[in-house]
């Protein structure tokens, strides 16, 4: 019964590659973010996504788009990973962006090495 | 540059002692949330406390925020060693700003 999922929990790969990493919340929410935690634990919102429409876009490479098949998905696509992209990436859900109701459910990170 | 900092960055005190992690942030806001991270897990929401509000309790944890000063402050009491781990505050205005976190040892 976890509430919101991620795979993998780890992916090592070679610079240049292209991966994915998928997000699951069986919550019922409305929102889903994408969040970098970098070495020095600063935790970055990237995207957020509500009733599948990206509402918030922070400064990321184009490099980088999610892509929601249904309110319940939230995948993040990398093209051309760079060295840069090593951390540690969140998923997370809240039942809607609206003040009250914005409390954020985290996905357990997945640990992106890469080489 | 970050909305939300915490202060200490870490912090190491014996098991039944109190715990007081300070957050600063920039902008004016619509609430102040306050999360848990343990080593190697996603976060987890701890409490909120909105703009209109000073103080707010949940069990052990008691949280004040001063607009004024833009600041909030998250006092753990009678801390256990379970209670180690990293703590973040967040800040929402338009969007949602974390800080780098306080990393909390209590030591048993």
């Amino acid at each position: 019964d976890t509430a919101v999922s991620q795979t993998p929990k780890y992916l090592v790969t070679q610079m240049g590659n292209d991966k994915s990493i998928k997000c699951e919340q069986n919550l019922g929410h409305d929102t889903m973010y994408w969040y970098k935690q970098d070495s020095k634990k600063f935790l970055k919102i990237m995207f957020s996504y509500n009733n599948k429409e990206l509402i918030i876009n922070e400064t990321v490479p184009n490099r980088f788009s999610p892509k929601s098949p249904d309110k319940a998905h939230l995948n993040l696509h990398i093209n051309s990973l760079e060295l840069g992209d090593s951390a540690v990436y969140f998923c997370a859900s809240s039942q809607d962006l609206r003040e009250g109701v914005d409390t954020q459910y985290f996905g357990p990170g997945t640990r992106l090495t890469v080489l | 540059s970050q909305q939300g900092e915490e202060d200490p960055q870490a912090l190491s005190i014996q098991e039944g002692e109190n715990a007081t992690m300070n957050c600063s942030y920039k902008t004016s806001i619509n609430n102040l949330q306050w999360y848990r991270q343990n080593s190697g897990r996603g976060l987890v929401h701890l409490i909120l406390i909105r703009s209109n509000e000073r103080e707010k309790h949940s069990g052990r944890l008691r949280v004040t925020l001063d607009t004024s000063k833009k600041s909030s402050s998250l006092l753990i009491t009678a801390s256990r060693a379970a209670d180690t781990a990293s703590y973040f505050c967040a800040t929402r205005s338009k969007e949602f700003y974390f800080g780098s976190g306080t990393k909390l040892n209590v030591k048993p």
